[in-house]
C-alpha cells in the first residue's frame, strides 16, 4: 500500500516553542520534500532530500531545518516558531527527483500564535 | 530558474461541458509536465503527466497538450462531473531537476 504519512495532523504552538513535523513513507523512495501551502500562493518547496544525510534547501529555507535519518522518515524542524509560519505543511515522497510522480501526505495544519 | 504560470485562477463550467486549464513556463529545457488534483480540504494528488517527446496524451476524461515551440500546455477536463471540481495544479521540470508547481486554478462545476 503506497502511503505517506504525516504526523500530527494539527498542531497549535506558541510563538518561540518549537516544533517538529514527521513525515513517513513506505515506498522506500530515495526523495522526499517539505512544502507548505498558503492561500493564493500554491506550493512552496522548504526541503528536498536525495537521501539519508543529503538534503537540499528550496525555494524558502529560512526557519526551518531538516533531518532524515532513515530512507523511510523526514523530518521538518522549526526552532523558535513564528507567527508567519502558520501554514499547511505537506510532505512527499518519489522514486527519485526530477520528473517522477510525487505521492503526498495529508498534511499539518501548524497554527502559531 | 523554472517558472510556472496558470492563467486562470478560477474557472467556472456547467456539468457536462468542457473545462480547460492553461499553463505556460519560461525553461526551454523542461521535458516534464504533471498535473495534480486538490479537493477541498484534501492533499494533492497525482491526475496525469506527459513528456516533450509526445504533444498529446489522453486518459479517460483527461487530456493534456503541450505545445513546446509556445512554451505551453494545457489540460482538459471533458464532460465535466461534480466531483471534477478541485483545484488543479499544472507543473514542469527538467529530467533530473526538482519540480515546479503554479500556483493552481480552482475549477468550479457547476450542476
Amino acid at each position: 500500500d503506497m502511503k505517506v504519512t504525516q504526523m500530527p495532523r494539527y498542531l497549535i504552538k506558541r510563538m518561540g516553542e518549537n516544533v517538529l513535523l514527521e513525515c513517513g513513507q513506505d515506498m522506500s523512495h530515495e526523495t522526499m520534500y517539505w512544502y507548505r501551502q498558503d492561500p493564493g500562493l500554491g506550493l512552496q518547496l522548504i526541503y528536498i532530500s536525495y537521501d539519508v544525510d543529503s538534503n537540499s534547501e528550496g525555494d524558502i529555507p529560512k526557519g526551518y531545518r531538516v533531518s532524515r535519518k532513515k530512507r523511510e522518515h523526514f523530518s521538518l524542524i522549526l526552532d523558535s516558531a513564528k507567527t508567519n509560519q502558520t501554514s499547511v505543511y505537506f510532505c512527499a515522497s518519489s522514486k527519485d527527483w526530477g520528473a517522477y510522480e510525487q505521492y503526498f501526505g495529508p498534511g499539518t495544519r501548524l497554527t502559531v500564535l | 530558474g523554472e517558472k510556472v504560470e496558470q492563467h486562470e485562477s478560477t474557472l467556472s463550467v456547467r456539468e457536462g461541458d468542457s473545462a480547460v486549464i492553461n499553463c505556460t513556463y519560461t525553461d526551454t529545457a523542461s521535458s516534464y509536465f504533471p498535473w495534480y488534483k486538490q479537493e477541498a480540504g484534501k492533499s494533492l494528488h497525482f491526475v496525469i503527466d506527459i513528456r516533450s517527446n509526445v504533444d498529446r496524451k489522453q486518459s479517460q476524461r483527461l487530456i493534456v497538450l503541450l505545445d513546446k515551440k509556445a512554451k505551453r500546455f494545457s489540460l482538459h477536463i471533458t464532460a465535466t462531473q461534480p466531483e471534477d471540481s478541485a483545484i488543479y495544479f499544472c507543473a514542469a521540470s527538467r529530467s533530473n531537476n526538482r519540480i515546479f508547481f503554479g500556483d493552481g486554478t480552482q475549477l468550479v462545476v457547476k450542476p
